[in-house]
């Protein structure tokens, strides 16, 4: 079956531009994490959706960053004004909750450079 | 502050040696400890996971140890072979709504021939 998918794969704009990061979570899966990784670094979480649940924004670094998740599918995270310390790979992940599932399953990541 | 400390950064390995990548965790409300696999370009994928309720588990020719009193867990590989070169990722996560994955800096592997 597919997996996580998400557009675009890389991304170059200029600092101070906006952008838009999109995924796509395996289907039936109800949860779905943002996670950040700087190079060299490990992945940091952002954000995390369940459901009709209020999200957990508690990762996310700023007042620029947001993300929503639209019918429980697919997710956008929006970086307004973006900054050169916002480069880094986007990575999204989605987890199934019904029988106790505790796998997450990444995408491939958005690799964004703000020039 | 960093919940989950992974050593080291880089590990060179002969065919068919063992691999051993060590996590340290603070968090005693950690409950769910997975190993990631991460392939230039890629995303992570699980290769391993356990509980604090075992002290090891065993899949294949990798290898999760526990040890709970000292709040550390390691992944061995066993046969090493350079397929196996890729950054490995110890993660730990707490029960509860969120399960967010708390990440160790990563570990790069290279196996050689």
């Amino acid at each position: 079956g597919a997996g996580v998918s998400q557009s675009p794969s890389n991304k170059v704009t200029e600092k101070g531009k906006d952008v838009e990061l999109r995924c796509d979570p395996i289907s039936g899966h109800t949860a779905l994490y943002w996670y950040r990784q700087s190079l060299g670094q490990g992945l940091e979480f952002l954000i995390y959706f369940q459901g009709n649940s209020a999200p957990d924004k508690s990762g996310l670094p700023s007042d620029r960053f947001s993300a929503e998740r639209t019918g429980g599918s697919v997710s956008t995270l929006t970086i307004q004004r973006t900054q050169q310390e916002d480069s880094a790979v986007y990575l999204c992940a989605s987890r199934r909750t019904s029988g106790g599932g505790e796998t997450q399953y990444f995408g491939p990541g958005t690799r964004l450079l703000v020039l | 502050q960093q919940q989950v400390k992974q050593s080291p950064q880089s590990l060179i390995v002969q065919k068919g040696g063992i691999s051993i990548i060590n996590c340290a965790y603070e968090n005693t409300a950690f409950d769910y400890f997975p190993w990631y696999q991460q392939f230039p370009g890629k995303g992570p994928a699980l290769l391993i996971a356990i509980r604090p309720d075992v002290s090891e588990k065993k899949e294949g020719r990798f290898t999760i140890s526990f040890n709970k009193s000292a709040k550390q867990f390691s992944l061995h590989i066993m046969d090493s072979q350079p397929g196996d070169s890729a950054t490995y990722f110890c993660a730990a996560s707490r029960g509860g709504a969120t399960n967010k994955l708390i990440f160790g800096t990563g570990t790069l592997l290279a196996v050689q021939p």
